[in-house]
């Protein structure tokens, strides 16, 4: 049974503190998404990478927030220092994209819930 | 600038009853896609329907059926003799030519009860 993979499910943590949020796609999907979710703003798009390289972050804080790819089976996102206003649920989805940049839909992890005191 | 708007905020049916949940949305696109996502209360996203603004046929899934009307810029979905287990918050969201969801709408919470 193919599915994304977020690691961890809970993170409580102190401001200040770094947080690396996991993410293991579906095993040959070639694009990962990181939303995120909050009462107030709703579900956000932060980042995707097509084929490991970022297409676009724009929805993503540059100045405390970093996305990866180490490799195919692994992406992160780094939130360093962390702020109270970062708490959110923050969502993985993986795809797959073809030669003409069009994705299948999008499977969800089911979200790294972070709570930042 | 993309919008999706979902303006019920909560439902409440009894199980059995037709419930459906409205979306409208605005875009400028030509090519778009349109999504409806299910969040239960465990809390994932369950991917229910994408289709793409060149598609307007209807569609049935069981008891699950979407209504998109370019006309009127609408992406409706109807939940037939509801369930208990139909009970989540539900996320109508608006894609570019890429074919993923960038915009979402706030979501409808739907409480089915027996």
């Amino acid at each position: 049974d193919a599915r994304v993979t977020q690691t961890p499910r809970h993170k409580v943590t102190e401001m200040g503190q770094e947080v690396t949020m996991r993410c293991q796609p579906i095993l040959g999907h070639n694009t990962v998404f990181w939303y995120r979710q909050t009462m107030m703003q709703g579900l956000e798009l932060l980042a995707y990478f097509r084929n490991r390289a970022p297409l676009d972050d724009s929805g993503m804080p540059k100045d405390r927030f970093s996305a990866e790819m180490p490799d195919a089976t692994l992406a992160t996102l780094k939130i360093q220092p962390s702020e109270p206003r970062d708490s959110a649920v923050y969502f993985c989805a993986s795809g797959l994209a073809n030669d003409r940049d069009e994705y299948t839909e999008a499977f969800f992890g089911q979200g790294t819930r972070l709570t930042v005191v | 600038a993309q919008k999706v708007t979902q303006a019920q905020t909560e439902i409440s049916v009894v199980e059995k009853e037709d419930v459906t949940l409205d979306c409208v949305y605005e875009t400028r696109d030509t090519t778009y896609y349109l999504f409806w996502y299910k969040q239960p209360p465990s809390g994932e996203l369950v991917f229910l329907i994408r289709r793409n603004s060149f598609d307007e046929q209807n569609e049935i899934s069981g008891r699950y059926s979407w209504n998109f009307q370019k006309s009127t810029s609408s992406f409706n979905f109807t939940i037939t003799a509801s369930q208990v287990v139909d009970s989540a918050v539900y996320f109508c969201a608006l894609g570019r030519n890429s074919g993923y969801a960038l915009n979402f709408g706030k979501g409808t919470s739907l409480l089915v009860t027996p």
